[in-house]
């Protein structure tokens, strides 16, 4: 099976634009999730998509949002980019069916660079 | 909400040396998993811990579960200079009382550096 691929691989973009990301899933995983990730702040959870629906989401402003597709893909957007946004944008699929499979695969990432 | 604690943050050995990594977590947790990020890469996933006071090997890994369901370790015998990299533990708890939903949650990752 191929692996969870994003696109873009690297993006530089400056404060006050926004930015769109896309994930797609291994074939057959419904659970889309999405983590940025800084030096100092290791991972941290953005939402989880399931099935199309927003099913958990962590403490980020308003400005990232996110959706998945009927095809299990997903996007994210963040709007008014702000230097503090550089990181590398994670995305990870999981089978999440009721026998389990909740392990996350990752993708390569996309790099993030606000200036 | 829900915690997940990682110590140490950083950890430096000499190759051969033995490295612990331990993660607690302020709730009891339905099952608990282990990931590898190389440096410049992403984070792989390595293991899942699910029984109360389960241990589990890969070659010179061995992850435990506490009793409790609450913590958990991971220990690498004898490292090499491949073991390099942030080690992360993640949680996952069921956020329902009918277990429909869970959530993931990551602990802050403990680097390791080998000296060959």
């Amino acid at each position: 099976k191929a692996g969870v691929t994003q696109t873009p691989r690297y993006l530089i973009k400056t404060r006050g634009q926004q930015v769109t990301l896309s994930c797609s899933p291994i074939s057959g995983h419904r659970s889309v999730s999405w983590y940025q990730q800084t030096p100092g702040q290791g991972l941290q959870f953005l939402f989880e998509y399931f099935s199309e629906t927003q099913r958990n989401k962590g403490n980020f402003p308003g400005r990232f949002s996110g959706r998945q597709f009927s095809n299990s893909r997903s996007e994210m957007n963040v709007s008014t980019l702000e230097l503090g946004d550089s990181a590398l944008y994670l995305c990870a699929s999981s089978l999440w069916g009721p026998q389990g499979g909740y392990e996350q695969y990752f993708g390569p990432g996309t790099r993030l660079t606000v200036t | 909400g829900q915690q997940v604690m990682q110590i140490p943050q950083y950890q430096h050995v000499q190759e051969g040396e033995d490295f612990t990594t331990y993660c607690n977590s302020s709730t009891t947790l339905s099952n608990i998993q282990w990931y590898k990020q190389r440096p410049g890469g992403h984070p792989v996933f390595l293991i899942q811990l699910v029984k109360s006071g389960e241990v589990k090997k890969q070659k010179r890994l061995t992850f435990q579960f506490g009793e409790a369901k609450k913590n958990s370790s991971l220990h690498i015998t004898a490292t090499q200079t491949t073991d390099v990299g942030t080690y992360f533990c993640a949680g996952l708890n069921a956020k329902n009382s009918g277990g429909s939903n869970y959530k993931l949650t990551f602990g802050k990752g403990t680097l390791l550096t080998v000296n060959p």
